[in-house]
């Protein structure tokens, strides 16, 4: 169990341009799930997939966002024309599935920062 | 609409002493599951220890534990004999039985344990 791993750990960027984050999922889970923390708040969660498809969506995730799974292994999301709103912790989790919620392993997220 | 609410920003508590801290949750399923998360200070999120709405018993995991009172909607965490390393960010955490497929947190509570 090497953990949930997510790339870069820091991304600073000027506004406006796109920026692409990586996950790279516990290997057996086919469950992710992406997650954005804002400096003094909880996750709010962005997305899940299961294996390769995108199950759900929040409202949160505006047309400038796009996430993906290609092979239901790792998963990339995708800010493009970054805002200054877009600043926070993009968290990256993985479960296994099942007929009983498994604990979501996390990573150490992505730091996105706009200037 | 589900909603967590953690009241205590936050937390200090001496080395050894015991700490509870507070989360209410509002929802109107009736079958579901709460988790306590710890984010240690630049380090990834960790699953400290879950309840199933279902069960009456209150879990417990060596030193944590958790008194669950579903009537209420309140699902605090008592933390005993703390040591250094329980400083963190200690987030509380609802999930709806039904496709077990996403957090919701609420704002955590920062812990500080004292030597």
């Amino acid at each position: 169990d090497t953990g949930v791993s997510q790339d870069p750990r820091h991304k600073i960027t000027k506004r406006g341009q796109n920026v692409t984050f990586r996950c790279d999922p516990i290997s057996e889970h086919n469950r992710l799930y992406w997650y954005r923390q804002t400096l003094g708040q909880g996750p709010e969660f962005l997305t899940y997939f299961q294996n390769e498809a995108q199950l759900e969506k929040s409202r949160l995730l505006s047309d400038r966002f796009s996430a993906e799974r290609p092979k239901g292994s790792f998963s990339t999301l995708e800010i493009q024309r970054t805002e200054q709103g877009d600043s926070a912790m993009y968290l990256c989790a993985s479960s296994l599935g099942g007929a009983f919620p498994q604990p979501q392993h996390f990573g150490d997220g992505t730091r996105l920062s706009i200037l | 609409a589900q909603t967590v609410t953690q009241s205590q920003p936050e937390m200090s508590v001496q080395e050894a002493e015991t700490v509870t801290l507070s989360c209410t949750y509002d929802t109107s399923e009736n079958n579901y599951y709460l988790f306590w998360y710890k984010q240690p200070p630049s380090r990834q999120m960790i699953l400290v220890i879950r309840q199933e709405a279902y069960k009456q018993q209150n879990a417990t995991e060596n030193r944590f534990s958790v008194n669950f009172q579903k009537a209420a909607k309140s699902f605090s965490l008592k933390i005993s004999d703390s040591q250094l390393g329980d400083t963190a960010m200690y987030f509380c955490a609802f999930m709806k039985h039904v496709g077990f497929n996403k957090f919701y947190f609420g704002s955590g509570t920062k812990l500080n344990v004292k030597p």
